[in-house]
């Protein structure tokens, strides 16, 4: 079955540099990657996501890329800002089914 | 309101003794999960059901029970609760797969 694996589990950054996490999935034909963010005490809420037939998306100062051939995706946040300390998890799936599998998480710090 | 809702919120009760979380969604989504947070492991899902009278494992099964009768509630049942099952679940629902997913606000539940 897929497996995700999420690093680092911790990242702490200055108000204003960027923040990458890093993601590998196992199953080859997994085609849907979800990220989301856990604010302390709150649900997870998406924020981006990609499929596979695509190989990088923004959001303004989210973007994720995806590389099918390495099987790794990365969320990338640009300018972070306080209000970006969260845990955020990234999740593959198969969009025929709804068998996500989620990464173990990493718990960003934006310093002011 | 679109949301997922989920009761209750906090639980604290005995080993052995049978619960139901229940979960309802007014979006008429097609695609219901459970999830369980614990530290460090992330999210893990229980179980899913993409229709009515359709469920499936997720990766951590055992110990539960779920039912889809209608397409808006998905009760998670313990029959027979254990410490090891003291954690943060979380229901949430999709329009298909490989869709955004909606959690719900949680319930903490500790077994004693």
């Amino acid at each position: 079955g897929e497996n995700v694996e999420q690093h680092p589990s911790t990242l702490s950054v200055q108000e204003g540099d960027s923040a990458v996490i890093k993601c590998t999935y196992s199953d080859s034909a997994s085609n849907y990657f979800p990220w989301y963010k856990q604010e302390l005490g709150k649900r997870p809420q998406l924020i981006i996501d990609i499929r596979s037939n695509v190989g990088e998306k923004k959001d303004q100062r989210i973007a994720v890329t995806l590389n099918k051939t390495a099987k790794h995706f990365s969320l990338h946040i640009t300018e972070t800002q306080p209000e970006d300390s969260a845990v955020y998890f990234c999740a593959a799936s198969l969009t025929n089914t709804d068998k996500l599998i989620f990464g173990t998480g990493t718990r960003l710090q934006v310093f002011p | 309101e679109a949301q997922v809702t989920q009761n209750p919120r906090y639980l604290i009760t005995v080993t052995g003794k049978k619960l139901t979380v229940t979960c309802s969604q007014n979006m008429n989504h097609e695609y219901m999960s459970w999830y369980r947070q614990d530290p460090g492991l992330g999210l893990r899902q229980i179980y899913y059901s993409m229709n009515v009278e359709v469920t499936d494992k997720g990766d951590v099964p055992e110990g539960y029970k779920v039912s889809r009768k209608e397409k808006r509630n998905f009760p998670l049942i313990l029959e027979s609760p254990s410490p090891n099952q003291t954690s943060l679940y979380f229901c949430a629902s999709s329009f298909q797969g490989g869709t955004e997913a909606f959690f719900g606000q949680g319930t903490r539940l500790t077994v004693v």
